[in-house]
């Protein structure tokens, strides 16, 4: 079964700017979440999908949005980009329907660097 | 408000040795607690999901604990190797939150041939 597939895997961009993320799920699974990792402030949470619908939402401004598509695939996009948004963004995906035991499994991230 | 603390930050070991790392979280409402791997400039792999109302779990030589009362997780390495270098992180999935993981600073370690 392929893993989780994120793309780019590699962007950079300048201050101003807008950039969209992609994100593949594992086949079967109907939960995307979002992370940005950023030394200072390791793992932080941005936003789940499940069933194309926003389930969660973390503490990040509204710059930061994103989607779900029918296929389960995900979108993430930043607007006006800042020098702080310079992470790595991973996506996870999981079946979503049962907490106990939903597996989160990560894809290979996508480095974003602003300029 | 859910914390997820790991100590220590960094750990350096010879080959071979046994080891813990450390995991505390401040909110006992969690429907698991979750252990991953990160390599250099990787994405995360899962090693072990313990739910609420287990113990412990078990891969190869990892083995992983969980005392809700107390809020804490450790997993045990056994007879570590330089492969296992690498960031563990762990991370509490909390009731009623869908998918959101709540993670650690991680434990960086290194294993010295």
């Amino acid at each position: 079964k392929a893993g989780v597939t994120q793309t780019p895997r590699y962007l950079i961009k300048t201050r101003g700017q807008q950039v969209t993320l992609s994100c593949s799920p594992i086949s079967g699974h109907r939960s995307v979440s979002w992370y940005q990792q950023t030394p200072g402030q390791g793992l932080q949470f941005l936003f789940e999908y499940f069933s194309e619908t926003q389930r969660n939402k973390g503490n990040f401004p509204g710059r930061f949005s994103g989607r779900q598509f029918s296929n389960s695939r995900s979108e993430m996009n930043v607007s006006t980009l800042e020098l702080g948004d310079s992470a790595l963004y991973l996506c996870a995906s999981s079946t979503g329907t049962s907490g106990r035991t939903d597996t989160q499994y990560f894809g290979p991230g996508t480095r974003l660097t602003v300029l | 408000k859910q914390e997820v603390t790991q100590i220590p930050a960094a750990l350096s070991v010879p080959e071979g040795e046994n080891l813990v790392l450390n995991c505390s979280f401040t909110d006992s409402a969690i429907y698991n607690l979750q252990w991953f791997r990160q390599d250099p400039g990787k994405g995360l792999t899962s090693l072990l999901l313990i739910q609420s109302s287990q113990r412990e779990q078990t891969s190869g030589r990892l083995n992983a604990s969980l005392d809700k009362s107390s809020g804490r997780s450790t997993l045990y390495i056994a007879a570590s190797q330089p492969g296992d270098s690498a960031t563990y992180l762990c991370a509490a999935c909390e009731i009623n939150q869908g998918g959101k993981l709540i993670f650690g600073q991680g434990t960086e370690l290194s294993v010295k041939p």
